[in-house]
């Protein structure tokens, strides 16, 4: 069974401080994704990884996978409110063409940036 | 653009009665689609999920069943909802290729009084 596990699961920080967020899951696959979730909202794609080493940056986020340590990470930078929100990492367990068994979800880090 | 349209956006329901969520997709064809549920303080937990018309697989047993009627439509459902129900409900679709993303819908909060 496959268990993805996100620390810390909240945080508060402020603005301007860099953080990490860390995401480990538990069987060997090569495709990370990291969602954004704002309070009563759906889920926003932020980020796809799809092979060991792969980076992504996008403004004051950056994403990393390393396959062989089963971890990536989310990565903060210069922090502001508006990056106030719920981050989620899921893995996908899918090996063959199309796929669809879904992805398996970590609990989220549930993310406050203070002023 | 690909799009997908979840609703309703919220519903309250009295234990016991029948539920009925619905999804379409626009803009692709053959979608994989899938039915997560968020309750409250925990994380996404896989529903259903379905690869073509009538192909419905289920993840974990409960109260609730899904069809796809339609090659881009997808519906949840329960004969007789219980309190646990409650929760925020997320359909999602992901191309049929390997190795792609999914993209949710809106969501549909649902509390079962």
């Amino acid at each position: 069974e496959l268990k993805v596990e996100q620390n810390p699961l909240f945080l508060s920080m402020q603005e301007g401080k860099n953080y990490t967020i860390y995401c480990n899951y538990s069987t060997t696959s090569d495709r990370l994704y990291w969602y954004r979730q704002d309070p009563g909202k759906s889920l926003e794609s932020l980020f796809v990884l799809l092979s060991n080493g792969a980076v992504k940056q996008e403004g004051r986020l950056m994403a990393s996978l390393d396959t062989k340590a089963r971890l990536s990470t989310l990565h903060i930078t210069a922090a502001v409110h508006d990056l106030s929100a719920t981050y989620f990492c899921a893995v996908d367990m899918t090996y063959s063409g199309g796929g669809a068994d879904g992805l398996t979800f970590g609990k989220g880090t549930h993310l406050i940036i203070q002023p | 653009s690909q799009t997908i349209h979840q609703w309703p956006a919220t519903l309250v329901q009295p234990v016991g009665s029948p539920l009925s969520l619905e999804c379409t997709v626009e803009g692709t064809s053959n979608p994989n689609l899938y039915w997560y549920r968020q309750a409250a303080g925990r994380g996404l937990q896989l529903l259903f999920y379905s690869i073509g018309i009538d192909q419905i697989s289920s993840e974990v047993p409960q109260n609730l069943s899904a069809s796809r009627p339609q090659d881009r439509q997808f519906i949840l459902s329960s004969k007789k909802l219980l309190l646990s129900d409650s929760g925020f409900y997320l359909c999602a679709w992901s191309p049929y290729i390997q190795a792609a993303e999914a993209f949710f819908g809106q969501g549909t909060r649902l509390t079962v009084v």
